[in-house]
C-alpha cells in the first residue's frame, strides 16, 4: 500500500520561498507521476503541478513563474518550491499519485510575518 | 482552463434518502480516443485529504460502497448517493483530469436533514 507523507515549515514569511517535501513509501516513485495540490478557504482545491520520476514536469500556468517541482529517486521523494510567497499562498499542501488514489495527509503552510 | 461548476453548493438530505450532486465542465472531458470521461468524484471529511470515490465518471474505486454512483458524459455529470448514511456527511468535489491544469469544482457540502 502506497503511503505519502508531506513535511513542511509550517510558517513562511512573505516574499520568501516555501518548500514542501513528499516521501513515498510502500511503492516505487517510478510507478506513477506525482501531483501537488493545495487547498485554501478562498480558492478551494488547486492543482499546482506534477512530476515524473525522470524529472519531466507540468505546472499550472497560474503559478508557473514561481513553482519548481523536483524529484529525488534515491530517496523516493519529491519536492515543491514556491517562491515569492504572499498570504494568499497560505494553504494545506497535498501530494497525490497520478491515479488520484493515494494522497498525503497534507501540511498546512501559513505565510505571515 | 476547464472550469468545473457544481450544484448545489450545499444540501441537506434525510438519512436513508438519496442525495444528488451535479457537476458541469466548461469543455467536454470525453476523450475521443478511448471514449472515457476524465472526470473524478471525491469525498472530503473534516481534517482529511480528499478520498477518490469514482473515476472515468462512473467507475467506483476499490472499497467504495455501491450506494455511490456516477453518471454523465461530455460536460454534464451527476453523483448520486443512495440510502444516505450518517458517515456520508462530507464535502464532495468533482475534478477533471482530461487536460492540465487539472481543475476541481468548488465543492458541495452534504449534511443530514
Amino acid at each position: 500500500q502506497v503511503q505519502l507523507q508531506e513535511s513542511g515549515p509550517g510558517l513562511v514569511k512573505p516574499s520568501e520561498t516555501l518548500s514542501v517535501t513528499c516521501i513515498v513509501s510502500g511503492g516505487s516513485i517510478a510507478s506513477y507521476y506525482w501531483n501537488w495540490i493545495r487547498q485554501s478557504p478562498g480558492k478551494g482545491l488547486e492543482w499546482i503541478g506534477y512530476i515524473f520520476y525522470n524529472g519531466r514536469t507540468n505546472y499550472n500556468p497560474s503559478l508557473k513563474s514561481r513553482v519548481t517541482i523536483s524529484v529525488d529517486t534515491s530517496k523516493n521523494q519529491f519536492s515543491l518550491k514556491l517562491s515569492s510567497v504572499t498570504p494568499a499562498d497560505t494553504a494545506v499542501y497535498y501530494c497525490a499519485s497520478s491515479n488520484w488514489v493515494y494522497w498525503g495527509q497534507g501540511t498546512l503552510v501559513t505565510v505571515s510575518s | 482552463d476547464i472550469v468545473m461548476t457544481q450544484s448545489p453548493d450545499s444540501l441537506a438530505v434525510s438519512l436513508g434518502e438519496r442525495a444528488t450532486i451535479n457537476c458541469k465542465s466548461s469543455q467536454s472531458v470525453l476523450s475521443g480516443s478511448n471514449n472515457k470521461n476524465y472526470l473524478a468524484w471525491y469525498q472530503q471529511k473534516a481534517g482529511q485529504p480528499p478520498k477518490l470515490l469514482l473515476y472515468w465518471a462512473s467507475a467506483r474505486e476499490s472499497g467504495v460502497p455501491d450506494r455511490f454512483n456516477g453518471r454523465g458524459s461530455g460536460t454534464d455529470f451527476t453523483l448520486t448517493i443512495n440510502s444516505l448514511q450518517a458517515e456520508d456527511v462530507a464535502i464532495y468535489y468533482c475534478q477533471q483530469f482530461y487536460t492540465a491544469p487539472y481543475t476541481f469544482g468548488q465543492g458541495t457540502k452534504l449534511e443530514i436533514k
